[in-house]
């Protein structure tokens, strides 16, 4: 069955500083993986995807993902952050050959002034 | 854009009370899906349509039911609500494309609140 794993509740970086929020999976074929952030009392906004190609994907606001198949990892990082990127940050996967979405427990995002 | 409209962001319901949240999209989308979000557990799929009178649950269906009687609009049914159903909930719609790389739309979601 798929799965995702993001092992950090909480993600505490200093406006300016790099910020990585990480994401693992599990899946049996091969996986499609999206990064999602919500802001307070609001829905999900998609950030970016992983399909297949280029390891490194960019995506809204500045924010890249690596993906590593090895480590079947996909972390979602920013080099420089804004508070203004303080939220809930949701990894999600598919599993080909399926509509559904499984999400992570969210990961939330402190940017200090 | 894609916009997908939940028709209420407040709710709050008494127990045992039918309840019904209602979802709109305006982009065509064959694909909708309702989750519900607790802190903790992320977002859990209660049930998803690829198409109109198509539904197929999703991991945690009990105590709901869906109805998707035209394409752009998904309902949600909490047949008897019950406290342990307070939650946010989330609608949200993908297209059909053939392939699994589309990524999916959300509405601004609903809290319920059964008292």
């Amino acid at each position: 069955a798929q799965s995702v794993a993001q092992p950090e509740d909480q993600v505490n970086v200093a406006e300016g500083n790099p910020l990585t929020v990480k994401c693992t999976y599990s899946v049996s074929g091969n996986p499609y993986l999206f990064w999602y952030v919500q802001y307070p009392n609001r829905g999900l906004q998609f950030l970016l995807k992983y399909i297949t190609g280029d390891n490194l994907v960019k995506g809204s606001y500045g924010f890249e993902a690596e993906f590593n198949k090895s480590q079947t990892s996909f972390h979602l990082k920013k080099p420089s952050a804004l508070v203004s990127d303080s939220a809930l940050y949701f990894c999600a996967v598919r599993e080909g050959s399926s509509y559904k979405l499984i999400f992570g427990s969210g990961t939330r995002l402190l940017v200090r002034p | 854009d894609v916009k997908v409209t939940q028709s209420s962001r407040y709710l709050v319901k008494r127990t045992g009370e039918k309840v019904f949240l209602e979802c709109v999209q305006d982009m065509d989308h064959e694909n909708m899906f309702w989750y519900r979000q607790d802190p903790g557990l992320g977002l859990r799929l209660i049930y998803f349509s690829y198409d109109v009178k198509m539904k197929e649950k999703g991991d945690i269906p009990e105590g709901y039911s869906v109805s998707r009687e035209k394409k752009e609009r998904f309902s949600l049914i909490l047949e008897s609500a019950s406290t342990n159903q307070t939650s946010m909930y989330l609608c949200a719609s993908s297209p059909y494309t053939g392939r699994w790389d589309t990524e999916a739309f959300f509405g601004q979601g609903t809290r319920l609140t059964v008292v």
